[in-house]
């Protein structure tokens, strides 16, 4: 059974630039979740998505965005990225009514 | 946001020494679970606990979810290189489906 894809895992953008990232989480599971991770800062919770509708929402600017599609791929977008938007972001996945998430690799976004 | 208190904050021992570590909260959880994150790498489910008491090993590990529902602690025995990472608890509280985290602790193990 394949895990949570992250894609891309490495990405460089310029301040100013938009960023949309992608998380196709195990076959069957109908939440996934979005984080970022920064040094020293640990994972910030930024959305939660079950069954297309987003469910929890943590306590990032309007410029961080999400959606999920029918077949629970879902995306994340940065719109007028910062410097300090650099970090790795993480994609879990869930069945939605049990706790466990399980994680991708992340993709790592630095902006210049 | 909220945030679990996870401590030590990072751990340097020899290898074969065990390992205590341990998170708390203000707030009573319904869930503990333990991730251990490599370098560059997502974080990976080491245990879950879903009551009050409950202890479960998986391997060397053994993790607690304690009895007031407000800690849980994490033992890893007899360490080896491999261990190195950054160990997370986190914790789910009432019908609240937002895992809570803590900010991790840095394990490094002296072969």
């Amino acid at each position: 059974k394949a895990g949570v894809t992250q894609t891309p895992r490495y990405l460089i953008k310029t301040r100013g630039q938009q960023v949309t990232l992608s998380c196709s989480p195990i076959s069957g599971h109908r939440s996934v979740s979005w984080y970022q991770q920064t040094p020293g800062q640990g994972l910030q919770f930024l959305f939660e998505y079950f069954s297309e509708t987003q469910r929890n929402k943590g306590n990032f600017p309007g410029r961080f965005s999400g959606r999920q599609f029918s077949n629970s791929r879902s995306e994340m977008n940065v719109s007028t990225l910062e410097l300090g938007d650099s970090a790795l972001y993480l994609c879990a996945s869930s069945g939605g009514f049990e706790t466990e998430a399980f994680f991708g690799q992340g993709t790592r976004l630095t902006v210049v | 946001g909220q945030q679990l208190n996870q401590s030590p904050q990072s751990m340097f021992i020899q290898e074969g020494e065990d390992v205590s570590m341990n998170c708390t909260s203000s707030s009573i959880f319904n869930t503990w679970l333990w991730y251990k994150q490599d370098p560059g790498e997502g974080p990976v489910l080491l245990i879950a606990l879903y009551k009050a008491g409950e202890l479960t090993s998986n391997g060397r590990l053994t993790a607690q979810f304690g009895i007031t529902r407000k800690d849980s602690f994490l033992n890893i025995s007899a360490s080896i290189p491999s261990d190195v990472g950054i160990y997370f608890c986190a914790g789910l509280a009432g019908n609240n489906r937002k895992l809570i985290w803590g900010l991790g602790t840095s394990l490094a193990v002296n072969p």
